[in-house]
């Protein structure tokens, strides 16, 4: 089952903001974040796992609320390097292939 | 380290025709994935490897389809007949422990006319 992300899209302006959600309908093991550029492959952010604790460096962090099934991703103070379509993959169980989000692009404007 | 490799970046073809991609992941990574991406879409699964075995081909169109990993490294990925719907970009992904961070490779960019 595919997780669902929201919102779509979100616009900023340097130094704003944003949070990205993603929720899925089937128990999680656990939820990966990546940022896709454009014509660019899919990067790593960071991995939250199940009974783990939230994560995240300096202005990029996650929380994983496994009883609600759901993540975000908190974006603080954006950066132009910010922009792009940010994807959460989620795992049902250990050593199962992620199904990724529709994903939600991101457009920070100076 | 290097990177997943892949290639080639772009092929065209014209339907029914077949095609190949080929994908080396990391060294010392078991596990290889292979995705789908349509334009505005996430990547979808296509094959999981696990050294040169199959863990989940659920999702492969296996009637067009077909991929392998002999001796468990690098990695083919094959359509044949291309169809049209098989237009977008193909992902190759390895991770070091089943379920950790993945690494992807730039993609093919298949364009099916």
């Amino acid at each position: 089952q595919q997780p669902v992300q929201s919102p779509q899209a979100v616009i900023l302006r340097e130094g704003e903001d944003a949070v990205i959600n993603c929720s899925s309908s089937k128990a999680l093991y656990s939820v990966h974040w990546y940022r896709q550029k454009h014509g660019e492959a899919p990067v790593f952010l960071m991995i939250l796992l199940k009974g783990g604790e939230q994560k995240g460096h300096e202005k990029i962090s996650a929380s994983f609320n496994e009883k609600k099934q759901q993540s975000s991703l908190y974006l603080t103070a954006s950066q132009l390097s910010y922009s792009g379509t940010y994807f959460c993959g989620t795992g049902n169980q250990a050593g199962t292939a992620l199904i990724f989000g529709k994903g939600t692009t991101l457009s920070v404007s100076s | 380290e290097a990177g997943v490799a892949q290639s080639p970046r772009y092929k065209i073809i014209e339907k029914r025709q077949s095609v190949a991609f080929w994908c080396n992941p990391i060294s010392g990574h078991a596990t290889l994935y292979w995705y789908q991406q349509i334009l505005g879409q996430g990547p979808k699964l296509l094959i999981q490897f696990q050294n040169n075995g199959v863990v989940d081909d659920s999702q492969l169109p296996k009637d067009r389809f077909s991929a392998e990993r002999l001796k468990g490294v690098d990695s083919t990925l094959k359509i044949q007949p291309a169809k049209l719907e098989d237009s977008a970009v193909y992902l190759c992904a390895s991770s070091s422990i089943q379920g950790w961070g993945y690494t992807f490779g730039s993609g093919t960019r298949l364009t099916v006319v």
